[in-house]
């Protein structure tokens, strides 16, 4: 059981937008920046999102990131086949004193 | 370009030991905090562990503390994670990460596979 709740699966068709959300508490989520990752199949996780709503030079403006209290959202636009890929929201939980991810969101475009 | 490449995995028995590696280049290692994650078959992220810039400051899993022992030599740009007393719930492939500003994971090596059986 993952500490951050994420839906296991979200679907769209091709130029649709889609959000996915990722829901944590005040020990993480709230607290601390929210980080979120793209994992196409068969490749490591690559960085999407930082510092809640950041995106590092090369990833499109067709993604974005928020947060709102104890929950943080992925939105994607415009999407496309290839962005099918497992989407991980990740922070650092001060309580535990450990890094924590989302089970993870499959996301599928029809 | 930054490039971060683990090395070290295998087949390893119930109760055995193993010795990850993490070569980093293209930047300043000792300028980063690093961390360990790992992927069982088919499932999820898990954060194993991290090391401070200096290797003083350490933090684990509760799965790992105490089996598992992260280290780093700045001389040789280069991360470790020294794994004992292994089990099946160890099988999985195990990424090095770079920490940037803010607390994200900015660069991924490609990771390693460890399988623990029998």
């Amino acid at each position: 059981q993952s500490v951050l709740t994420q839906p296991p699966s979200v679907s769209a068709a091709p130029g649709q937008k889609v959000t996915i959300s990722c829901s944590g508490s005040s020990s993480n989520i709230e607290n601390n920046y929210v980080s979120w990752y793209q994992q196409l199949p068969g490749s490591a996780p690559k960085l999407l999102i930082f510092q809640n709503n950041k995106r590092p030079s090369g990833i499109p403006d067709r993604f974005s990131g928020s947060k709102s209290g104890t929950s943080a959202t992925l939105s994607i636009t415009g999407l496309q086949t290839g962005d099918e890929a497992d989407y991980y929201c990740g922070t650092w939980d001060s309580s535990l004193s450990e890094g924590v991810f989302g089970g993870g969101t499959k996301l599928t475009v029809l | 370009e930054v490039q971060l490449v683990e090395s070290g995995g295998g087949l390893v028995q119930p109760g055995g030991s193993l010795r990850l590696s993490c070569a980093g280049s293209g930047f300043t290692f000792s300028d980063h905090w690093m961390h360990w994650v790992r992927q069982a078959p088919g499932k999820g992220l898990v954060w194993v562990s991290r090391i401070s810039r200096d290797g003083s400051d350490t933090n684990y899993a509760g799965s790992v503390r105490g089996r598992f022992t992260i280290s780093r030599d700045n001389a040789k740009n280069t991360l470790y994670l020294q794994m004992n007393s292994l089990t099946a719930e160890d099988t999985a492939v195990y990424y090095c990460a770079r920490l940037r500003d803010g607390g994200s994971l900015d660069h991924w090596g490609q990771g390693v596979l460890v399988t623990v059986s029998s």
